[in-house]
């Protein structure tokens, strides 16, 4: 079955400063891959997806970019954060979109 | 620690017939529970959370879900299942915009 490995579990960081957090799947190739947030007040939002290398989807406008430069690696980075980006960040992976869907740990990000 | 269990990993319901997925955790402190739902070729969706108050709890598409603190339990419940219910349910407990555990998901399937 697949892992995911996602670091930091926790991240404290200043308004401005840059942000990469990465996630490395074992178990499978070609997965598909997902960055989910969960901020105050609201359910978890797909960040971006991606099917393949190279390739990323953005599901809504932000802080926030993501790469795929191995297959099974998805990394999520900000030049610079904003308040306005902490949360609960998830990613997850799938063979295919109708797949079972399997979940890092997760990393809290505070940003002061 | 927290931790969510969701002890039936596939569930199989007549169209039409009720149903009920269950989810049990261990937090310590009021807990924040959630059911999302991942369908075929979708991001996750939220269909419901509970934080406080009233502890029949309704989301969308029909579905509620019951918190019962004697028990653990949050169960997530649909009177008349359609075929498009069929999809992975993931139960989810933790502090709004704070660390979310995921249960392992129950995927439904709905036979005609």
């Amino acid at each position: 079955s697949q892992t995911i490995h996602q670091w930091p579990a926790t991240l404290v960081q200043p308004v401005g400063s840059p942000l990469s957090l990465e996630c490395t799947v074992e178990g499978t190739s070609n997965p598909n891959l997902y960055w989910y947030r969960q901020a105050a007040g609201r359910g978890l939002q797909l960040l971006f997806y991606s099917v393949g290398i190279g390739q990323i989807s953005s599901e809504v406008p932000q802080n926030l970019s993501a790469s795929r430069p191995q297959d099974r690696q998805f990394i999520l980075s900000s030049k610079k954060l904003l308040l306005s980006d902490s949360g609960f960040y998830l990613c997850a992976a799938n063979r295919g979109g109708n797949e079972k869907l399997f979940f890092g740990s997760g990393t809290q990000l505070s940003v002061l | 620690a927290q931790s969510v269990t969701q002890p039936d990993i596939h569930i199989t319901v007549s169209e039409g017939a009720s149903l009920e997925l269950r989810c049990n955790y261990s937090y310590g402190a009021t807990p924040y529970l959630f059911w999302y739902v991942q369908s075929p070729g979708q991001g996750l969706q939220l269909l419901l959370k509970y934080f406080s108050g009233d502890t029949l709890v309704q989301g969308i598409k029909g579905f509620e879900a019951e918190f019962k603190r004697s028990q653990s339990s949050f169960n997530l419940r649909k009177p008349s299942v359609h075929w498009s219910d069929a999809a992975e349910y993931f139960c989810a407990v933790g502090q709004d915009g704070n660390k979310l555990v995921f249960g392992a998901g129950t995927i439904l399937r709905v036979k005609s």
